[in-house]
């Protein structure tokens, strides 16, 4: 989920497991999601998007879910590996331009040998 | 391709000081942002370009300028800083200013900025 404080929310699992994360979006005329992963000490990464005329889409290893009736989105990563470890957070584009991409605040994914 | 650069990786300001923060792509990229990312924030966009010559102002533009001479640079200057502008920096490039399928959003590994 989002965070509203200085903390991100965490969430652990062990390797190997599937792990979920979670994504509440904010503006209904959003029409594209993105979901990025951002590494310690590295810029953030592109990793899966989907069009709102989607409620599903996969890649490799990961699929990402939309829920627009109460607005949310989950990134879903299969069999996770030490190497999933990272920040990820999702963004939305409501089509307004530059500052139409509106970013979430981030899960911390923590990979548990 | 070297994708996106950022110099410097870290700096450290007094308050006061100025400073241009550099950004690069060798993507052909007509499209170029600066974001800060704060603690338990989002990114927030701070100045774009949709194209060498032309800037515009995003969320949090105050106590930055920018300029846009060559499709390849953007740099972002700070004339006098503040704590406040402790922050994370990351430019990022794509080819349009709406990003979408097929037109990822590419991002540089950023600039850690302290402001004493």
């Amino acid at each position: 989920g989002e965070s509203v404080g200085l903390h991100l929310p965490t969430l652990s699992v062990q390797e190997g497991d599937n792990s979920i994360i979670n994504c509440a979006y904010s503006n209904s005329a959003s029409d594209y999601f993105i979901w990025y992963k951002q590494e310690s000490g590295k810029g953030p990464q592109f990793i899966i998007d989907i069009r709102s005329n989607m409620d599903k889409r996969q890649g490799q290893r990961v699929t990402v879910l939309l829920n627009k009736t109460v607005k949310h989105l989950s990134l879903q990563i299969a069999a996770t590996q030490p190497g999933d470890s990272a920040v990820y957070f999702c963004a939305e584009n409501s089509g307004g331009g530059a500052d139409g991409l509106t970013f979430g605040k981030g899960t911390h994914l923590i990979i548990q040998p | 391709n070297a994708g996106v650069t950022q110099t410097p990786k870290f700096q450290v300001l007094k308050t006061g000081q100025s400073m241009t923060l550099q950004c690069a792509q060798d993507m052909n990229h007509e499209y170029m942002s600066w974001y800060r990312q704060d603690p338990g924030m989002g990114l927030r966009l701070i100045h774009y370009s949709v194209g060498a010559g032309i800037t515009d102002q995003g969320e949090v533009p105050n106590g930055y300028n920018v300029s846009r001479s060559t499709t390849e640079d953007f740099p972002l200057r700070l004339l006098s800083a503040a704590p406040s502008q402790t922050s994370v920096y990351f430019c990022a490039s794509s080819y349009s200013l709406s990003p979408g399928p097929a037109d990822e959003q590419y991002f540089g590994p950023g600039t850690r900025l302290t402001v004493t």
